[in-house]
């Protein structure tokens, strides 16, 4: 049963343009989610989170924004820059997973010059 | 540097044999927390400690066990190896207990072990 899915294993981007990372949820008890980025032979290293009450949030070029409604979320990168290449997962918590974080698959981010 | 520290890096065994891998957490946090990631699989929750003793348990395999010393590291204990458990073992770390509602940020993972079984 994933309860986190990142349906695309990879996305290959201009650098410059947007990115589009989305993730998709079956849990509606999940009401935090947070972005991960992972480099080659490194652990995941947290980027950014949303907590269900709000709908966007933002950090300098990244914005996650949630979708309730239909259980998705998007992590926009703008623009997209070549150390952005990396893997980067998606994860919720709620109180049905006793607020232990639930990992999507991860997508792989492919910035191209 | 996340200030987790795994050992060894990388190890290649035998089916049916046991290994251990190590971690020692950041300076200060008392959670510690096992996760397998598996090829083109996501990050899967093993195990987690606090303090010494067990707090969460994921989809951690009877074969394989864990502990958290005093001094708070922590060991996880991988026995009867199949080719199948092959998979990047991360450590990772916090201050608090996870599970508190909004403290998923403060969760950092070391490298990561890489178990081959051939």
């Amino acid at each position: 049963d994933q309860q986190v899915k990142q349906n695309s294993p990879s996305l290959s981007v201009q650098e410059g343009r947007i990115s589009i990372l989305n993730c998709d949820y079956t849990n509606s008890m999940f009401d935090y989610f947070l972005w991960y980025k992972k480099y080659p032979a490194e652990g995941p290293t947290f980027l950014i989170s949303i907590s269900s009450i709000k709908d966007k949030n933002e950090d300098g070029r990244f914005t996650v924004f949630l979708n309730k409604s239909a259980k998705h979320l998007s992590l926009h990168i703008v623009p997209s820059q070549p150390g952005d290449s990396a893997v980067y997962f998606c994860a919720a918590k709620g109180s049905r997973s006793n607020y232990q974080l639930i990992w999507g698959a991860g997508t792989k981010l492919i910035i191209k010059p | 540097d996340s200030g987790v520290t795994q050992t060894p890096k990388h190890l290649i065994t035998a089916t049916g044999q046991r290994v251990t891998l190590r971690c020692s957490p950041r300076s200060g946090d008392l959670s510690v927390y096992w996760y397998q990631q598996s090829l083109d699989q996501g990050l899967q929750f093993l195990i987690q400690y606090y303090n010494g003793e067990e707090r969460a348990k994921g989809n951690i395999l009877e074969r394989f066990s864990a502990q958290q010393f005093p001094d708070l590291h922590s060991e996880l204990n991988l026995s009867s190896l199949e080719l199948g458990d092959s998979a990047l073992y991360f450590c990772a770390s916090s201050v608090d207990l996870s599970h508190q509602r909004f403290a998923g940020n403060t969760i950092y993972f070391g490298e990561g072990s890489w178990l081959t079984v051939v």
